[in-house]
């Protein structure tokens, strides 16, 4: 099956510039998942979606960062205004059933490497 | 919130010998624990993971060993290979559905 599919793979900007990122999630997965991974860092979570509602964005900066998934589907992440350290890999996950008792496994794309400047 | 603390950092050894990877979670909730690993401009890929239920896992050369009770779990890799050489994660799934990942090991397998 195909995997998670990000674009772009790359972002240079300048701060206080807007840059979006889009994510399509394995076929027929129901959760995704937005995580950044700052270098030398284990990824953090940003923001979960079932379907097309979220689950939680506790840890999304909402001065700044949005994410939506129309339609249940596709999801794009928005950052702006962009500050220096949001610098990171933006990586999109999914998988086929969330919820704190289905443990079904994450799958990770190769993310977008942003570069701020 | 789950804290993820993983050890060492950086791991060198030998083609042939095996490689151990430790994790401590703090979230007694916490059902279930993958483990990652992830090579240069790739995203994390799944390698093994390991459900509260059970001690052990076993596939091919990887392992996983989970002790509830000390709240701790391990990444076993015999007869490394060069391609092993990659930064590995753990992660723990707390209450909420929410992986929290550990900070990374990079093992390098030299030939």
């Amino acid at each position: 099956e195909a995997g998670v599919a990000q674009s772009p793979r790359y972002k240079i900007i300048e701060k206080r510039q807007s840059v979006a990122f889009w994510c399509n999630p394995i076929s027929g997965h129901a959760t995704l998942y937005w995580y950044q991974q700052i270098l030398g860092q284990g990824p953090k979570l940003l923001i979960q979606f079932q379907n097309n509602g979220v689950v939680d964005d506790s840890q999304l900066p909402k001065d700044r960062f949005s994410a939506e998934r129309l339609k249940g589907v596709d999801s794009t992440l928005k950052i702006q205004p962009a500050k220096l350290e949001d610098s990171a890999v933006y990586l999109c996950a999914s998988s086929s059933q969330g919820g704190l008792y289905s443990n079904q496994p994450q799958h990770f794309g190769d993310g977008t490497r942003l570069s701020i400047l | 919130g789950e804290n993820v603390e993983q050890h060492p950092s950086t791991l060198s050894v030998q083609e042939g010998d095996s490689a151990v990877i430790k994790c401590t979670y703090s979230d007694s909730a916490s059902n279930y624990f993958p483990w990652y690993k992830q090579e240069l401009g790739k995203g994390p890929q799944l390698i093994i993971d390991i459900r509260s239920n059970v001690g052990e896992k076993k596939d091919q050369r990887i392992a996983v060993t989970l002790n509830k009770t000390a709240k701790h779990f391990s990444l076993h890799i015999t007869e490394t290979q060069p391609e092993d050489s990659a930064v590995y994660f753990c992660a723990a799934k707390s209450s909420g559905d929410k992986l929290t990942f550990g900070t990374g090991t990079r093992l390098a397998v030299r030939p």
